[in-house]
This record gives C-alpha cells, sequence and structure tokens, in this order.
C-alpha cells in the first residue's frame, strides 16, 4: 500500500524564491493535514481539509504561505517568497475522515532550506 | 482550548530498562488520545491509541492506559530496546488533533 507521498524530500532554496511543496493523501481519505517542524517551535498545525475544503487555517504564519487541494488526491503548500525563518521540515499527513478516532498517516516529509 | 502537555527529554536509559513518558492532557468532551512515533529522518507513524476512558492502547510492547480521573495517558514499555531510540509524541484528537511537544528517547546498548 502507498502511503502519504510528498515532493521533494529535500529543497533548497534562496530567499525571495517561490517554493511549491506537493503530497498525495492516501486513496480513500477525506482529510489532509499540513504540519511544519523546528527545533524551537515543535510540531505547528498549518491547515487541515476535509472533502477537498479548508476547514481551518488558523495556523497559517502569513499571508506568504498558501494551500490548496484541487482535488481528492492532490495538495500543494506554497510559500511566496520565501524567508530563511520558514526553513523547517514541512510534513503532510492524511486520514479516514476527521472523527475524533481516526489515525493520522504522516507522509515522509520535506525538508526545506531557505538561503 | 484543548492541551498536552508531555515530559521533556531527553530520556537517556540502559537497554532492558523499564520506560514511562508522562502525558496529561486537558479537554472538553471525549478526545481520542494517541501516541505517535518519529524514527530519524521520518515522518510521525502511530503508535497507539485508547478512544474512550479506561481504554489500553498497546502495540510493539508499549501500552498506555486512557486515565480520565487524572486525565493522563502515560506511555510505559518493560523492556526498552535500542531500536526505540526515536522521539514521542502523545496526541490528542477532540476535533482537530493537538501534539505535545515530544520527548526524544535514546537507549544505550
Amino acid at each position: 500500500d502507498a502511503g502519504v507521498i510528498q515532493s521533494p524530500r529535500h529543497e533548497v532554496t534562496e530567499m525571495g524564491q517561490e517554493v511549491t511543496l506537493r503530497c498525495k493523501p492516501i486513496s480513500g481519505h477525506n482529510s489532509l493535514f499540513w504540519y511544519r517542524q523546528t527545533m524551537m517551535r515543535g510540531l505547528e498545525l498549518l491547515i487541515y481539509f476535509n472533502n477537498n475544503v479548508p476547514i481551518d487555517d488558523s495556523g497559517m504564519p502569513e499571508d506568504r504561505f498558501s494551500a490548496k487541494m484541487p482535488n481528492a488526491s492532490f495538495s500543494t503548500l506554497k510559500i511566496q517568497p520565501s524567508e530563511p525563518r520558514d526553513s523547517a521540515v514541512y510534513f503532510c499527513a492524511s486520514s479516514l475522515d476527521q472523527t475524533p478516532t481516526d489515525t493520522q498517516y504522516f507522509g515522509p516529509g520535506t525538508r526545506l532550506t531557505v538561503l | 482550548g484543548n492541551s498536552v502537555t508531555q515530559m521533556e527529554g531527553p530520556v537517556t536509559l540502559s537497554e532492558e530498562a523499564f520506560l514511562t513518558i508522562n502525558c496529561t492532557y486537558t479537554a472538553t468532551g471525549y478526545p481520542s488520545l494517541f501516541w505517535y512515533v518519529q524514527y530519524p529522518g521520518e515522518g510521525l507513524q502511530l503508535l497507539l491509541k485508547a478512544t474512550k476512558a479506561d481504554d489500553k492502547g498497546s502495540n510493539k510492547g508499549f501500552e498506555a492506559t486512557y486515565r480520565k480521573e487524572t486525565t493522563s495517558f502515560h506511555l510505559e514499555k518493560g523492556s526498552v530496546q535500542v531500536s526505540d531510540s526515536a522521539v514521542y509524541f502523545c496526541a490528542l484528537r477532540g476535533g482537530k488533533i493537538i501534539f505535545g511537544k515530544g520527548t526524544r528517547l535514546h537507549i544505550l546498548p
């Protein structure tokens, strides 16, 4: 079974450039989550979707960040323009639905470095 | 609002030692509780979960009991192995999921 797929696995870019992270959730899962992990702040939920609709984007740091889910099998997280403080590991996760008992399945993450 | 507090690490133990990682929570309603584990360079993966009070989740020799009276979900293992070295996250899910800050565990051979 394919798990959650993220690409790229590593991204190095320069400050001011646009960065796009991609995620393919597990087939049949209706909820998708984007997280950011840093040593200083730990694991932060940025945004989550249910049935392709954004439900809670209160964790998105600022307008430079945007996320889309055009269909049930694909989501993007875009940072424009990128800044060095955006350097982190970004995880995508999916779950069957958004009920409390549902397990989240995480992708391997994208390690972003902004120079 | 809902919150999760887990013991700060790192925790360093010798192989075959007994492990406890404390986790307490604050929540309204009846959340589900989870322990996730993150191995180096990987994403989080579910270790175990419990969905109602007094439930015990278990997996790979780890276990945790959902204690509503003490609002706790402590992770335990009777005999740890070097391969258990990882970061462990306690999490609560009522509406959206909330993760603790993680506890890094080092097991020495």
